[in-house]
């Protein structure tokens, strides 16, 4: 079965300062990779996603992603962060059925 | 772009009564979902309809049922509401041969 895990539930950073958000996943062969975002009150956008080709992923609002087959994981990663991106991101996975395993979201805050 | 759209926003329900939730998308896509989200637990599916005419349980279907009423719709209902349905429910699409999903803007459901 597969599975994500989000090892950090709270991520303070400040503005302006590099973000890194860990997932590792568990999945038996090549997976699918999805970042979303939710913001207070509102439904998940998706921020990116991995399927195939090369490792390092670019997504919307200044975030990109890398696949690292080696250590299952797709860290998150944003060089400067701003106060609009205080919001719970969600790592998700699939197996190329179309039925997505969410982790259990990180919280960043972003201090001014 | 009215992408998916879910009906109702809120709802207060009292134990043992039913209720509907109403999701539609416009985006002709042939796979739906729906997933509730409680406080670190991530989103957990609970049935999904791979395309019109078919559903099939996710991993929390107890208490649940759905309908996927044609192309747009797929409607959850609980026939018979318990506090531990208390969450937030999404609803979401994907299309035919891509496991990205396109996520509504919830139902906030209490259930007292």
């Amino acid at each position: 079965a597969q599975s994500v895990t989000q090892p950090d539930i709270h991520i303070t950073v400040s503005e302006g300062a590099s973000l890194e958000l860990r997932c590792n996943y568990s999945y038996g062969a090549t997976p699918y990779l999805f970042w979303y975002v939710q913001s207070p009150g509102q439904g998940l956008q998706l921020l990116l996603k991995y399927f195939s080709g090369d490792t390092l992923v670019q997504g919307i609002k200044g975030f990109e992603a890398e696949f690292k087959r080696s250590q299952s994981s797709f860290n998150l990663r944003k060089p400067s962060v701003h106060w609009s991106d205080a919001a719970e991101y969600f790592c998700a996975v699939t197996g190329g059925g179309n039925k997505l395993t969410f982790g259990t979201g990180t919280q960043l805050k972003v201090e001014l | 772009n009215a992408g998916v759209t879910q009906t109702p926003k809120f709802q207060v329900l009292k134990t043992g009564q039913s209720m509907t939730l109403q999701c539609a998308q416009d985006m002709n896509h042939n796979s739906m979902y729906w997933y509730r989200q409680d406080p670190g637990m991530g989103l957990r599916l609970i049935y999904y309809s791979a395309s019109e005419g078919t559903t099939d349980k996710g991993e929390v279907p107890n208490g649940y049922n759905v309908s996927r009423l044609n192309k747009r719709e797929f409607s959850l209902r609980l026939e018979s509401a318990a506090p531990s349905q208390t969450s937030v429910y999404f609803c979401a699409s994907s299309a035919q041969g891509t496991p990205e999903a396109f996520f509504g803007q919830g139902t906030r459901l209490t259930v007292v």
